[in-house]
């Protein structure tokens, strides 16, 4: 079974709607990201967290908000879908004290009609 | 801010062969790491190599290998003996370290094609 897990794969919504993005890992790692990928653009970081309180805007959070519900788990919303937020989207983990590598999900493609 | 810059955005190589991939980033930083990740057509991110700056020498893994230069802050990845399953989308990240945790700057990829 895959140690980081994102649901849904794929998900075509319209614009306007609100939409989950869930992150579940078995890895026990405190830290966790949701980057989105767009093409000449590489991974950018929407948020962080380094601990089930502790959340951290990144470099593109407008549009978006996170919620840590318990170690396990880290999910992210779009409140109010726009095209622009088309993209893939993927959530990490790491655990410094064992090594810098972060672990990533199989990704979420999200398109936004 | 942390940036890092991946000149290449597209590379092919024939199977076998030898290729490297160029990656440069800026920081004032003195202690870092830096990694190469891969992402096949399953895009899966997987994790190549990882070299830490303190360190002089060179990461190697299998038929990977990096070239590090701190002072010209340069991370160039070479992979020797190219195979078909080489080839993917290859990011370039740096991470520093802050007070409060880690932070990872990626690079925009560059798309490596190994030619049958």
């Amino acid at each position: 079974d895959a140690d980081v897990t994102q649901t849904p794969r794929n998900r075509i919504t319209k614009t306007g709607k609100r939409i989950m993005l869930e992150c579940s890992q078995t890895k026990g790692h405190d830290r966790m990201y949701w980057y989105r990928q767009d093409p000449g653009l590489g991974l950018r970081l929407i948020y962080y967290s380094f601990d089930v309180k502790d959340i951290n805007k990144g470099e593109i959070s407008d549009g978006y908000s996170v919620s840590r519900q318990a170690q396990a788990k880290f999910s992210l919303s779009l409140e109010s879908a726009i095209p622009n937020q088309t993209a893939l989207y993927f959530c990490a983990t790491s655990d410094p004290d064992i090594t810098d590598e972060q672990f990533f999900g199989p990704g979420t493609r999200l398109t936004v009609l | 801010a942390q940036t890092v810059t991946q000149s290449q955005p597209e590379m092919s190589v024939q199977e076998a062969e030898t290729v490297t991939l160029s990656c440069t980033y800026d920081t004032s930083e003195s202690n870092y790491y830096l990694f190469w990740y891969k992402q096949p057509p399953s895009r899966q991110m997987i994790l190549v190599i990882r070299q830490e700056a303190y360190k002089q020498q060179n990461a190697t893994e299998n038929r990977f290998s990096v070239n590090f230069q701190k002072a010209a802050k340069s991370f160039s990845l070479k992979i020797s003996d190219s195979q078909l399953g080489d080839t993917a989308m290859y990011f370039c990240a740096f991470m520093k370290y802050y007070n409060t945790g880690n932070q990872f700057y990626f690079g925009t990829g560059t798309s490596l094609t190994v030619i049958p």
